[in-house]
C-alpha cells in the first residue's frame, strides 16, 4: 500500500520567514496530494491540494510543489505569521479511479511554530 | 464547519466496555471514513465506506467495528478487543469518485480509558 514520509517532524520559525516541509510518497499510482492544517483540539482543514497533472499551485502566501518523477511534494509557507502555527499534515491519494474513492494515506505531520 | 457532526465530544469507558461513536453528515456525501489520531503519528485509517452497506477495513481495523445503514450515518464501535483505545477519533466524507478525493472532518471525539 501507499506509504508517506514527512519532514520535518517539528518546524520553529521567526515571524515573517518562510517554512518548508516535505514529503515522500511510495506509489507512483497515487494523483491527488492535498495538505490539512489541525490547530490545538479542532478538526484537520484542508488548506491547498494538487493533483497529478500539475507541477505547483499557489494560493495567496501559500504554494505546494509536486514532483511526480522523484515521488515527493512539499508546501512552502511565505511570511509566517504567529496564527499560521498548527499541525500541518500531507497526504497521497490511492486506489482511486472509475467509481472508486481510493483511500487517503497521511503523513506522521509536523508540528509549526511561529514566534512572534 | 457544518456538515459532519459526531458525538458525544468526550467518552469515558471502563475496561471491558463497548462504546459507540457517532457521525453523522448531511453533505450526500457516498464515502465516509474513520481516523484514529494518537500523538506523534498522524492520522490512521481504521474503516472506510464507499456506499451504503459496504464497508471496507482500514490499517488498524483489529478491535474496531462499523455499520454503513444509511447515507448520512456513519457509527464506529470500539470494542473490548481494541487494547489502547485512548486516543482522538475523527470522521470525515468525500463526495468526488475517481480520484480527487477531498476528505471533510468531523470535530472528532476524545475518548479515555479509566
Amino acid at each position: 500500500g501507499e506509504n508517506v514520509e514527512q519532514h520535518p517532524s517539528t518546524l520553529s520559525v521567526q515571524e515573517g520567514d518562510s517554512a518548508v516541509i516535505k514529503c515522500t510518497y511510495s506509489d507512483s499510482a497515487s494523483n491527488y496530494f492535498p495538505w490539512y492544517k489541525q490547530e490545538l483540539g479542532k478538526r484537520p482543514q484542508l488548506i491547498i491540494d494538487i493533483r497529478s497533472n500539475v507541477g505547483e499551485k499557489k494560493d495567496q502566501r501559500i504554494a505546494v510543489t509536486l514532483n511526480k518523477t522523484a515521488k515527493h511534494f512539499s508546501l512552502h509557507i511565505t511570511e509566517t505569521q504567529p496564527e499560521d502555527s498548527a499541525v500541518y499534515f500531507c497526504a497521497a491519494t490511492s486506489g482511486a479511479g472509475g467509481t472508486s474513492y481510493g483511500k487517503l494515506t497521511f503523513g506522521q505531520g509536523t508540528i509549526l511554530t511561529v514566534h512572534p | 464547519d457544518g456538515g459532519i457532526t459526531q458525538s458525544p465530544k468526550y467518552l469515558f469507558r471502563k475496561e471491558g466496555q463497548n462504546v459507540t461513536l457517532s457521525c453523522e453528515q448531511n453533505l450526500n456525501h457516498d464515502a465516509m471514513y474513520w481516523y484514529r489520531q494518537d500523538p506523534g503519528q498522524g492520522l490512521r485509517l481504521i474503516y472506510y465506506s464507499q456506499i451504503v452497506n459496504d464497508f471496507q477495513k482500514g490499517d488498524i481495523a483489529e478491535g474496531y467495528s462499523v455499520s454503513r445503514e444509511k447515507k448520512e450515518s456513519f457509527p464506529l464501535t470500539v470494542t473490548s478487543a481494541q487494547k489502547n483505545p485512548t486516543a482522538f477519533y475523527l470522521c470525515a466524507s468525500s463526495g468526488v469518485a475517481g480520484g480527487y478525493n477531498e476528505q471533510f472532518f468531523g470535530p472528532g471525539t476524545r475518548l479515555t480509558v479509566l
